[in-house]
């Protein structure tokens, strides 16, 4: 297993535009989150499953915002109607659910112009 | 509201001395605190723990601290090498696994 995967690693979208991205975590993993980091600051936690459950969402996220697990394994999330401010590098990561040490893939760093 | 802070954006500090990289934190509920490591265009890497019940974790020459009265941990890097140059982040988690970052403190280790 080569780790936490993120795609794209880089994505350039029009405000207004629609944005998927995936993640792939490790495969033996349960937990899978997603943060997004900015500039000068540490990962902020936007939502996280367990298996294929959605366990909890931060409240900064907006409604734009959407992330799922359908099988438990890869996870997506998807950002509508994208705003300048959503520029960011959004970071996945897995763990087994009785470790809260987290494995994070590379992110997805994403500009909105 | 941020309850994990570290108040020092960069540290610098001598190849072969020793880097104290501090953290505080607010809420006494967290279970687990850890250290992770970035290198520049890298996701942040595990680098070593430390269970609420416990004051002290060592893990080659990394050392981390934990002052549960003062809601204080510190990472110790001893003797100090040019490849730990990162930003190093702190981390809070509960059981249930969620974790809250500190910003970051930026490790420079000069030869």
């Amino acid at each position: 297993d080569t780790g936490v995967s993120q795609d794209p690693r880089h994505k350039i979208t029009k405000r207004g535009q629609n944005v998927t991205f995936r993640c792939d975590p490790i495969s033996e993993h349960n937990r899978l989150y997603w943060y997004r980091q900015t500039l000068g600051q540490g990962p902020e936690f936007l939502t996280y499953f367990q298996n294929e459950a959605q366990l909890e969402k931060s409240r900064l996220l907006s409604d734009r915002f959407s992330a799922e697990r359908p099988k438990g394994s890869f996870s997506t999330l998807e950002i509508q109607r994208t705003e300048q401010g959503d520029s960011a590098m959004y970071l996945c990561a897995s763990s087994l659910s009785d470790n809260p040490e987290q494995y994070f893939g590379p992110g997805t760093r994403l500009t909105v112009t | 509201d941020q309850q994990v802070k570290q108040n020092s954006p960069s540290l610098s500090v001598q190849e072969g001395r020793i880097s104290i990289l501090n953290c505080d934190y607010t809420n006494s509920m967290f279970d687990y605190f850890l250290w992770y490591k970035k290198y520049p265009a890298e996701g942040p890497t595990f680098l070593i723990s430390i269970s609420s019940i416990k004051d002290k974790n060592e893990d080659g020459r990394f050392t981390v601290f934990l002052n549960k009265s003062a809601k204080h941990l510190s990472l110790h890097i001893v003797p100090s090498q040019p490849g730990d140059s990162a930003v190093y982040f702190c981390a809070a988690a509960t059981n249930a696994g969620k974790s809250t970052f500190g910003d970051g403190t930026t490790l420079t280790v000069k030869p």
